[in-house]
């Protein structure tokens, strides 16, 4: 069965330092893999998505993942968070062979402290 | 920019109640879904439709809730009676199936809250 697990319910940082979200996730098929980004009482915007090729992966607000198939891992960076970064952040995987439907790991809330 | 739209945005209601939710997702877009998240949690599928066709309700409960997408374009997700446990933000997403990126785009979504 597919599953998405982002180990970290909760994680705080400072302002101006680096950020690491973790993303896990077992799937039968040729993953494609996302990350996107809740503020509260909002819908989900896209951070970014990684298909196929490179591994490494450029997004929108300086952030970037990187797709380990290895590790079954594609988890989440920034170099120097900002306070408006403070949001949930969910991790999803989905594919071609199960009608593109994405299945989303329980999310990670970042908080920023200054 | 196209937008998913949603309506209503707050729902309050009392359970036993009846209650629904619509959704126009971007113009274009065969592929539209309704995920369920409860606070707290990732959001969960309840229903997939491919133009009109229902490609996958596995996860909705059929003895409650039901979803159209009569002409291929906007949906409705009704829910009938409204139970306690239904209070969550339900999401509407659509997606290319000529582009096929695998993006959902999702609208704001309908938060509803059941007394």
């Amino acid at each position: 069965a597919q599953s998405v697990t982002q180990p970290d319910i909760h994680i705080t940082v400072s302002e101006g330092a680096s950020l690491e979200l973790r993303c896990n996730y077992s799937y039968g098929a040729t993953p494609y893999l996302f990350w996107y980004v809740q503020s509260p009482g909002q819908g989900l915007q896209l951070l970014l998505k990684y298909f196929s090729g490179d591994t490494l992966v450029q997004g929108i607000k300086g952030f970037e993942a990187e797709f380990k198939r290895s590790q079954s891992s594609f988890n989440l960076r920034k170099p120097s968070v900002h306070w408006s970064d403070a949001a949930e952040y969910f991790c999803a995987v989905g594919s071609m062979e199960y009608g593109n439907k994405l299945v989303f790991g329980a999310g990670t809330i970042l908080r920023v402290k200054s | 920019e196209a937008e998913v739209a949603q309506s209503p945005r707050y729902k309050i209601t009392e359970k036993s109640q009846a209650v629904a939710f619509w959704c126009d997702p971007i113009s274009g877009h065969a592929t539209l879904y309704w995920y369920r998240q409860i606070l707290g949690q990732g959001p969960e599928l309840l229903v997939q439709f491919q133009d009109e066709s229902v490609v996958d309700d596995s996860q909705l409960p059929k003895d409650r809730f039901s979803a159209e997408r009569l002409k291929g374009v906007d949906s409705t997700l009704k829910i009938q009676p409204a139970e306690l446990g239904d209070s969550a933000m339900y999401l509407c997403a659509s997606s290319s199936t000529t582009l096929n990126t695998g993006e959902l785009f999702f609208g704001e979504g309908s938060r509803l809250t059941v007394l």
